[in-house]
């Protein structure tokens, strides 16, 4: 059981638009911790795609784009390629439990 | 460039302790907190705690507590988690992740190890 709520799977044609959605509560994304998103392909190790909500790290192509509202965050993928298909994880930081969390991760399929 | 080098494929019986370590290099060691992540298997990202690797503070996991001990080593800028009582539960691939930044209340990792992977079976 994780404390941010993510959809189990989402799909999407190349070239379509995707949203990814990560919900939490009033410890976490609700008390205005940042929400963060990871990318991870089969077999290798995860990687930051948005911090701070929504800033990109240096390499991380304009496509993909973080946003926050209360307690609930989106990652949006535009221009779907093959290569984004992957599991993508949100993670915040909850003031209960004083520990970084996680969200159950959503499988992207591109079709 | 930045770089995580984590210790290599563990195979331990319940019961036993693991002791695994991350070493970094490309960055200053004492500027950046760790984090340690793992991934049972098909499953998703579980934290398990952090290191600030310059005044050795730790946070962990409620789940860990007790069981798991971080630490780190300047000399060799290398971090170590030990694990004790292991069970068939802790089989996982772990990792260790640097903090992105040197300001650790961003609560993000922007630098991973390559796991490494801990069977616990009798």
């Amino acid at each position: 059981q994780f404390v941010l709520t993510q959809p189990p799977s989402v799909s999407g044609a190349p070239g379509q638009r995707v949203t990814l959605s990560c919900t939490g509560s009033s410890s976490n994304t609700g008390a205005g911790y940042a929400v963060h998103w990871y990318q991870q392909s089969p077999g290798t190790a995860p990687k930051l795609l948005i911090y701070g909500n929504n800033n990109r790290p240096s390499g991380i192509p304009d496509r993909f784009s973080g946003s926050k509202s209360g307690t609930s965050a989106s990652l949006a993928i535009t221009g779907l390629q093959a290569e984004d298909e992957a599991d993508y994880y949100c993670q915040s930081y909850d003031s209960s439990l004083s520990a970084w969390v996680f969200g159950g991760g959503t499988k992207l399929t591109v079709l | 460039q930045i770089q995580l080098m984590q210790s290599g494929t563990e195979v331990k019986k319940p019961g036993a302790a693991l002791k695994l370590s991350c070493r970094t290099s490309g960055y200053d060691f004492s500027n950046f907190g760790i984090s340690w992540v793992r991934q049972a298997p098909g499953q998703g990202l579980e934290w398990m705690g952090w290191i600030n690797t310059r005044t050795g503070d730790t946070n962990y996991a409620q789940r860990l507590q007790g069981r798991g001990f971080m630490r780190e080593d300047p000399s060799t800028k290398t971090v170590f988690m030990e694990l004790f009582n292991l069970r068939p539960d802790d089989t996982a691939l772990y990792y260790c992740a640097r903090d992105l930044l040197s300001d650790s209340s961003w609560y993000t990792s922007g630098y991973w190890g390559q796991g490494t992977l801990v069977t616990v079976s009798s």
